[in-house]
């Protein structure tokens, strides 16, 4: 079974600063990778994923990843943080390599201070 | 065009009870996942319906069933209800086979065990 890890489960940045939320995956073929927010009391949006296609992938937002395969990793970026990114962030997996069956992280609580 | 709906959006029970909860998928969709969040385990994957089979199934009891109708509208029924139980239940809606296809997430159904 693949597995994802995100690193912190709470990140606090400032408005205007630099985003980074931390995600590695174990996988024994290509992976299929999507990033996912949830804000308080909601299902989970789509932010981006990666199809092994280009490896740096823009997604909505102005959030952006890039995937490693070296280092087994898709960490999601912003380059400058909004107040209306707080929220919680998913890094996920497909076990079946077709959006399907997602694995989790344990996710990101994103912070942002004025 | 609607997203996912689910029905009832909170739900209390007590133990030794059963439940279901309801799901109608993006106009269109014909393939549906459900998800269990909690605190505690995060969001893991239930099982997945496409054309009213299921597809794949996740590492929970067999308390926890689903179905899925010719309109693609989906059931999820947990029997013998625990403490445990308690949790956000998501459910996902997508295309279908065909390449890595999106899954759109509906709001959640939080059921709580008393």
């Amino acid at each position: 079974a693949q597995s994802v890890t995100q690193l912190g489960s709470h990140v606090s940045v400032s408005e205007g600063a630099l985003v980074l939320l931390r995600c590695n995956y174990s996988s024994s073929v290509p992976p299929y990778l999507f990033w996912y927010v949830q804000y308080p009391n909601q299902g989970l949006q789509l932010l981006l994923k990666y199809t092994s296609a280009a490896t740096l992938v823009k997604g909505i937002n102005g959030f952006e990843a890039e995937f490693k395969k070296s280092e087994t990793s898709f960490h999601l970026t912003k380059p400058s943080a909004h107040m209306s990114d707080a929220a919680e962030y998913f890094c996920a997996v497909s076990e079946d390599n077709a959006g399907n069956m997602l694995t989790f992280g344990g996710g990101t609580r994103l912070m942002v201070k004025p | 065009k609607a997203g996912v709906t689910q029905t009832p959006r909170y739900l209390i029970k007590t133990r030794g009870q059963q439940v279901t909860l309801s799901c109608s998928p993006i106009s269109g969709h014909r393939s549906v996942s459900w998800y269990q969040q909690t605190p505690g385990q995060g969001l893991q994957f239930l099982f997945e319906y496409f054309s009213e089979t299921q597809r794949n199934k996740g590492n929970f009891p067999g308390r926890f069933s689903g179905r899925q109708f010719s309109n693609s509208r989906s059931e999820m029924n947990v029997s013998t209800l625990e403490l445990g139980d308690s949790a956000l239940y998501l459910c996902a809606s997508s295309t279908g086979p065909g390449g890595v296809y999106e899954q759109y997430f509906g709001p959640g159904t939080r059921l709580t065990v008393t």
